[in-house]
């Protein structure tokens, strides 16, 4: 069990351009989240999956922001048209989900973006 | 709407005992999480509390009342490896039970 993996762990980008980030869950976990998490604040939901379905989108998010899960193994999340509110570290987390548990998640290491 | 309090920053002394107070505000409660976040790096489980009571994981123990919309997490014995930020996190009907997440409780250990 190597964890949850996510890259790339930093991205820099000019306003504007498009960006890709990538995440590995824990190989027997069928749920597959996304969040952001600027500084002095606790992560931000935007989206999940279970299995290969995208099951809920945050209404806060836009359609900028697009997410796959094409196997229901990796994701991942795309940011078009980068703007500078969009700069933080983006959050990648995986669970289990089996009846009657905890649906505990587990993060990844992130990717921090900064769009100048 | 979906409210969750926590202290912004403590400060406490190596060797002693801190308790971190969260209080909620959801309809529909389904289980509260604490996890640490060192500056920089991911957040990390440490606790899970559905029922009221005390849940105990070593030097750290999690509280829970839910009569009250009130939990804390209790450490002990600090260490100088404790200072990090401390993540309240609940999972509730009315956010269709994604987690929503306190803005956490950055925590200095002084020798």
């Amino acid at each position: 069990d190597t964890g949850v993996s996510q890259d790339p762990r930093h991205k820099i980008t000019k306003r504007g351009q498009n960006v890709t980030f990538r995440c590995d869950p824990i190989s027997e976990h069928n749920r597959l989240y996304w969040y952001r998490q600027t500084l002095g604040q606790g992560p931000e939901f935007l989206t999940y999956f279970q299995n290969e379905a995208q099951l809920e989108k945050s209404r806060l998010l836009s359609d900028r922001f697009s997410a796959e899960r094409p196997k229901g193994s990796f994701s991942t999340l795309e940011i078009q048209r980068t703007e500078q509110g969009d700069s933080a570290m983006y959050l990648c987390a995986s669970s289990l989900e089996l009846s009657g548990d905890t649906d505990t998640q587990y993060f990844g290491p992130g990717t921090r973006l900064t769009v100048l | 709407g979906q409210n969750i309090d926590q202290p912004t920053e403590m400060t406490a002394t190596e060797g002693a005992i801190v308790q971190i107070n969260c209080t909620y505000q959801t309809s529909g409660f389904n289980g509260l999480f604490w996890y640490q976040q060192h500056a920089g790096e991911a957040p990390t489980f440490l606790s899970y509390n559905v029922l009221d009571g005390l849940e105990e994981k070593g030097r750290f123990s999690s509280f829970l009342s839910r009569s009250k919309g009130y939990s804390y997490l209790l450490l002990k014995e600090l260490q100088m490896k404790d200072s990090a930020s401390y993540l309240c996190a609940v999972r509730a009907m009315d956010s269709n039970y994604q987690l929503i997440w306190g803005a956490g409780t950055k925590l200095i250990i002084k020798p």
